[in-house]
């Protein structure tokens, strides 16, 4: 198994622009989910999935949307891309109930 | 509102010291608590904590949990330089969608 992918590992973005996360899990995981994690702070949840077309907003869900059209897939959308979204972007996906979620490696997005 | 804080929020010791590091919290219908160690990249998982006064433990490392007072330990003995990395507590949230509450994180920096 390859576990949870990501991609990209990198990207900068110039202010307004658009861009799509892609995470992809090969566990067979229903829940999926994405963190954003800021310079000297913990995982913020941005929003989660419960199972393929069913998604809901986490704690942080404003400026990003999501889809969840296959078990596999979970991509996260930026449609204006703000300075504020600069950040490390973790994807994670967990078995049922399990409570211990498997990341990604990470995507570090700049927005200048 | 579900809440997890970590203490200290960084911390740095010289080879062979004991560390303990802090994660106090409130959640509603609390099931369990993680502690994950995070290095350059995705967090990976050390411990989940159910039951109180149970010692989890993995070679130098192990944690405890206080379901009365609320709060668990994750200690490090004869600490090494590989021990330097971010170390999270979370909890899943009261919603039971299996989703996490993250603290802040410990910083950890081990001197030779």
């Amino acid at each position: 198994n390859a576990g949870v992918t990501q991609t990209p590992k990198f990207r900068i973005l110039k202010i307004g622009q658009s861009m799509t996360l892609q995470c992809t899990q090969d566990m067979n995981h229903n829940y999926m989910y994405w963190y954003r994690q800021d310079p000297g702070m913990g995982l913020k949840l941005i929003y989660y999935s419960v199972g393929a077309g069913i998604t809901d907003k986490g704690e942080v869900p404003n400026g990003y949307n999501v889809s969840r059209s296959t078990t596999e897939d979970f991509p996260l959308r930026l449609e204006l891309a703000a300075p504020s979204q600069t950040s490390v972007y973790f994807c994670a996906s967990e078995p049922v109930r399990g409570y211990e979620q498997y990341f990604g490696p990470g995507t570090r997005l700049t927005v200048t | 509102e579900d809440k997890v804080v970590q203490s200290p929020l960084s911390l740095v010791v010289h080879e062979g010291d004991t560390v303990t590091l802090n994660c106090s919290y409130e959640v509603t219908n609390f099931r369990s608590l993680l502690w994950y160690k995070q290095e350059k990249k995705a967090p990976t998982f050390l411990f989940m904590l159910t039951s109180s006064g149970i010692e989890k433990k993995s070679g130098r490392l192990s944690s405890i949990l206080d379901k009365k007072e609320l709060f668990s330990i994750l200690n490090i003995t004869a600490t090494q330089t590989g021990d330097s990395a971010i170390y999270l507590c979370a909890a899943p949230g009261s919603s039971n969608t299996g989703k996490l509450i993250f603290g802040q994180g410990t910083t950890l920096q081990v001197k030779p």
